[in-house]
């Protein structure tokens, strides 16, 4: 089963915008994660938040937690062609032996 | 190794044949994770080997479906009489420890077709 939905399903930008993804996940998490796909290969990781966190910058990415909501955002400032792939959120349950499980994603198309 | 390496990258079998995917995670890396990805979906969760314990095989999809893991090293993916469902690509990740408390190194995937 998947713990995280992202949204939305796909999103198509103009290079320079920004790119706003939404992860909603379902049970009590102690950390979340955002990773990259590429044409359907392994993922990438692109950053961590821990649940105490609100929000984390790392180049030009910025992710936000909201653990009352359940949710996080992805945003991806002043996007570039290169962008274009898929974004998945991965979580785990706030137990100490835990899986992960990953959302299922969101489709950027960044347009040069 | 360097990173984590799968194999065969590709694979076409017939329906009904069995099929056994490899994974070779990072040296040290206690957990080892199979997801299955269907063409444009999402990553569907199978099964997760943490160190000793038990693995969590509670996303196999059926019991044509089974995974072994050698010690903290090589895990094998097996698919027995397999569908045409069951084409996919097959991501196998590894980490230090469970959970999302470190970064989780996807290797490039194993490409099954079923015909």
């Amino acid at each position: 089963s998947q713990q995280g939905e992202e949204d939305p399903q796909a999103l198509s930008i103009q290079e320079g915008e920004n790119a706003t993804m939404n992860c909603s996940y379902k049970t009590s998490i102690n950390n979340l994660q955002w990773y990259r796909q590429n044409s359907g290969r392994g993922l990438v990781h692109l950053i961590l938040i821990r649940s105490n966190e609100r929000e984390k910058h790392s180049g030009r990415l910025r992710v936000t937690l909201d653990t009352s909501k359940k949710s996080s955002s992805l945003l991806i400032t002043a996007s570039r062609a290169a962008d274009t792939a898929s974004y998945f959120c991965a979580t785990g349950d706030s137990g100490g032996y835990q899986k992960v499980t990953f959302g299922t994603g969101t489709k950027l198309q960044v347009i040069p | 190794g360097a990173g984590v390496s799968q194999s065969p990258s590709n694979k076409v079998t017939e329906k009904g044949k069995d099929v056994e995917l490899r994974c070779d995670p990072i040296s040290g890396h206690t957990a080892l994770y199979w997801y299955r990805q269907r063409l444009g979906q999402g990553l569907e969760f199978l099964i997760y080997f943490q160190g000793n314990s038990a693995p969590d095989k509670s996303g196999l999809p059926s019991d044509r479906f089974s995974a072994e893991r050698t010690g903290e090293s090589v895990s094998t993916l097996t698919i027995q009489r397999t569908q045409q469902e069951d084409s996919a690509v097959y991501l196998c990740a590894s980490s230090l420890g469970g959970g999302l408390r470190n970064t989780i190194y996807f290797g490039e995937g194993s490409w099954l077709t079923v015909v």
